[in-house]
């Protein structure tokens, strides 16, 4: 069984359309993330979310918004999107406590073209 | 600004020989560390992590060694093996922020047979 899994893993799309990326966790965690890796291969948080907060990095712009449905899912909605948002999506689950290991999912390839 | 920083993009060793693999921080609030391995088309699974009250922590063929004062801590494999070829990530998280984690750009190691 995948423990964190996110669909679809490719996804090709025009300039200025809205998408959604989905992600579920099997493994009873808390917490939440979704991570960006970019045309550099950088890690970067985007957004980290539990049923008490959503912490949102301040680089990550307004398009983005995650969607929690239950503590098992956290969907990433981008609208409109821009060329520059072509990247590879991780999404990522933990227990919030500090110390936790994060898992990941295997990634979503966005193109914008 | 990055705060974690891997200044090797590549590494290349052969097989049963030691790889190195090292990660510079700049943020001295990062109180754990953490290293990750990712192979191509998939997400980056956890490998090894060390808390900053640690100088060393090792886990079979695997050692995170932590040098606070010059703010570097780095990865020992050994012996390596062909399949410990791939991207490793150094990571590390502050006290407050959870498991937020920040990021190195990536180290490829390249064992050859």
């Amino acid at each position: 069984d995948t423990a964190v899994s996110q669909t679809p893993k490719y996804l090709v799309t025009q300039m200025g359309n809205d998408k959604s990326i989905k992600c579920e966790q099997n493994l009873g965690h808390d917490t939440m993330y979704w991570y960006k890796q970019d045309s550099k291969k950088f890690l970067k948080i985007m957004f980290s979310y539990n049923n008490k907060e959503l912490i949102i990095n301040e680089t990550v712009p307004n398009r983005f918004s995650p969607k929690s449905p239950d503590k098992a899912h956290l969907n990433l909605h981008i609208n409109s999107l821009e060329l520059g948002d072509s990247a590879v999506y991780f999404c990522a689950s933990s227990q919030w406590t500090a110390g936790n290991t994060i898992y990941f999912g295997e990634g979503s390839w966005l193109t914008v073209v | 600004d990055q705060q974690v920083k891997q200044n090797s993009p590549s590494l290349s060793v052969q097989e049963g020989r030691i790889s190195i693999l090292n990660c510079d921080y700049t943020n001295s609030m990062f109180d754990y560390f953490l290293w990750y391995k990712k192979y191509p088309a998939e997400g980056p699974t956890f490998l090894i992590s060390i808390s900053s009250i640690k100088d060393k922590n090792e886990d079979g063929r695997f050692t995170v060694f932590l040098n606070k004062s010059a703010k570097h801590l780095s990865l020992h494999i050994v012996p390596s093996q062909p399949g410990d070829s791939a991207v490793y990530f150094c990571a590390a998280r502050t006290n407050n922020a959870g498991n937020m984690l920040t990021f190195g750009g990536g180290t490829r190691l390249m064992v050859k047979p």
